[in-house]
């Protein structure tokens, strides 16, 4: 079965400073990769996906996330914090039978100091 | 910017007490889907609908019932609510089925059962 794992709960940066959230997954074949975002009482929202084809890619917000196949990664990055910033983000990976197949990691809080 | 509207956006039961969770879209999308979030266990699939006329179970649907009554609505009832369904509930809906599609959520009902 697939699995995600964010290895850190909550995370704290400054305000400026950069960032880089870690996602790992288990899952045989080549997986389709998301990051989402949730603010404080509101639904998630998508941020950027991975399907196929350059291993960098971007977002929405300035944020980017790089697949590593040999790592079983897909870490989320921004160069620089805003503290609007702070919210729970969320890694899921999906398979080729559908979205009832997405699994969602357990989400990192991130807290943004100024 | 409706999207995806839920209702209540609170709710608090006792046990035994039954309740609907209402879901509307205006995105013209074919699946939607209910999902509960609680601390620590990310976002788990409770039933999801395909398309209209169809739902289907998810990972966690004991306890629960829903209604694809149109295109544009689905709807999640609980029963005889137990205490363990405290959560945050959410509905999202997407495009189609496939796993590109990214899933597009409301902000959310809180629900209390005491």
């Amino acid at each position: 079965a697939q699995s995600v794992t964010q290895p850190d709960i909550h995370i704290t940066v400054s305000e400026g400073a950069s960032l880089e959230l870690r996602c790992n997954y288990s899952y045989g074949a080549t997986p389709y990769l998301f990051w989402y975002v949730q603010s404080p009482g509101q639904g998630l929202q998508l941020l950027l996906k991975y399907f196929s084809g350059d291993t960098l890619v971007q977002g929405i917000k300035g944020f980017e996330a790089e697949f590593k196949r040999s790592q079983s990664s897909f870490n989320l990055r921004k160069p620089s914090v805003h503290w609007s910033d702070a919210a729970e983000y969320f890694c899921a990976v999906s398979h080729n039978f559908g979205n009832e197949k997405l699994t969602f990691g357990t989400g990192t809080r991130l807290t943004i100091i100024p | 910017n409706a999207g995806v509207t839920q209702t209540p956006k609170f709710q608090v039961l006792k046990t035994g007490q039954s309740m609907t969770l209402q879901c509307a879209q205006d995105m013209n999308h074919n699946s939607m889907y209910w999902y509960r979030q609680d601390p620590g266990m990310g976002l788990r699939l409770i039933y999801y609908s395909a398309s209209e006329g169809t739902t289907d179970k998810g990972e966690v649907p004991n306890g629960y019932n829903v209604s694809r009554l149109n295109k544009r609505e689905f709807s999640l009832r609980l029963e005889s609510a137990a205490p363990s369904q405290t959560s945050v509930y959410f509905c999202a809906t997407k495009w189609s089925r496939a796993e590109n599609s990214p899933l597009h959520f409301g902000n959310g009902t809180r629900l209390t059962v005491t």
